[in-house]
């Protein structure tokens, strides 16, 4: 069946640097793929989204790169903050055959000051 | 900015009694979508609903679980005889197409 694979689960970064958190899906003709963050307690918010028509998206501090060729999506988020410090799921979703997304196992991401 | 809104924040049952899980989604939205997710864990998908009706459905979303849109406005999560592994954070979405989904706050089931 459909599976996103995301790594790492855990990742500390200093504040200022960089962040990247990767992810593979596994069903080829997965045409959408947003990135949701996660404070504690609170709900996915959408901080990023790719179609599989675009190679690259970037907005201010946050970026998605989609390789269709090797199934995979990154999120790169520059000049990390501590308010960047969350969860962090990617999901892929088959926006012509199917209403689910498949969600990612989440990186909790810890930036420190 | 419109939200989708979910009542209770908390719900805490006795094992094998009835829960109802309210959401009201977006108003110009046309699919609604529960999701789960037990503590630590990643969301997993339960239900899609659109034109009044079950779009599609997890392994998870068997007889215990209904939904329904008894109104114009609310979308609700039925779950039946609930089970200890049911306590989880159930989060309900909507969207105006098949892509971008909007999230709940969820409610947070406990089941004893």
């Amino acid at each position: 069946g459909e599976n996103v694979e995301q790594h790492p689960s855990t990742l500390s970064v200093q504040e200022g640097d960089s962040a990247v958190i990767k992810c593979t899906y596994s069903d080829s003709a997965s045409n959408y793929f947003p990135w949701y963050k996660q404070e504690l307690g609170k709900r996915p918010q959408l901080i990023i989204d790719i179609r599989s028509n675009v190679g690259e998206k970037k907005d201010q501090r946050i970026a998605v790169t989609l390789n269709k060729t090797a199934k995979h999506f990154s999120l790169h988020i520059t000049e990390t903050q501590p308010e960047d410090s969350a969860v962090y799921f990617c999901a892929a979703i088959l926006t012509s055959g199917t209403y689910k997304y498949i969600f990612g196992t989440g990186t909790r991401l810890k930036v420190l000051a | 900015e419109p939200e989708v809104t979910q009542t209770p924040s908390h719900q805490v049952t006795q094992m094998g009694q009835e829960v109802i899980l309210r959401c009201v989604p977006i108003s110009n939205h046309l699919y609604f979508y529960w999701y789960r997710q037990i503590l630590g864990q990643k969301v997993e998908f339960l239900v899609s609903f659109y034109n009044n009706e079950i779009s599609e459905k997890s392994e998870i979303f068997d007889d215990q679980f209904s939904v329904e849109r008894p109104d114009g406005s609310n979308f609700t999560l039925k779950i039946r005889s609930t089970k200890l592994e049911d306590s989880a954070m159930y989060f309900c979405a909507s969207s105006e197409f098949q892509e971008t989904q909007y999230f709940g706050p969820g409610t947070r089931l406990l089941v004893l």
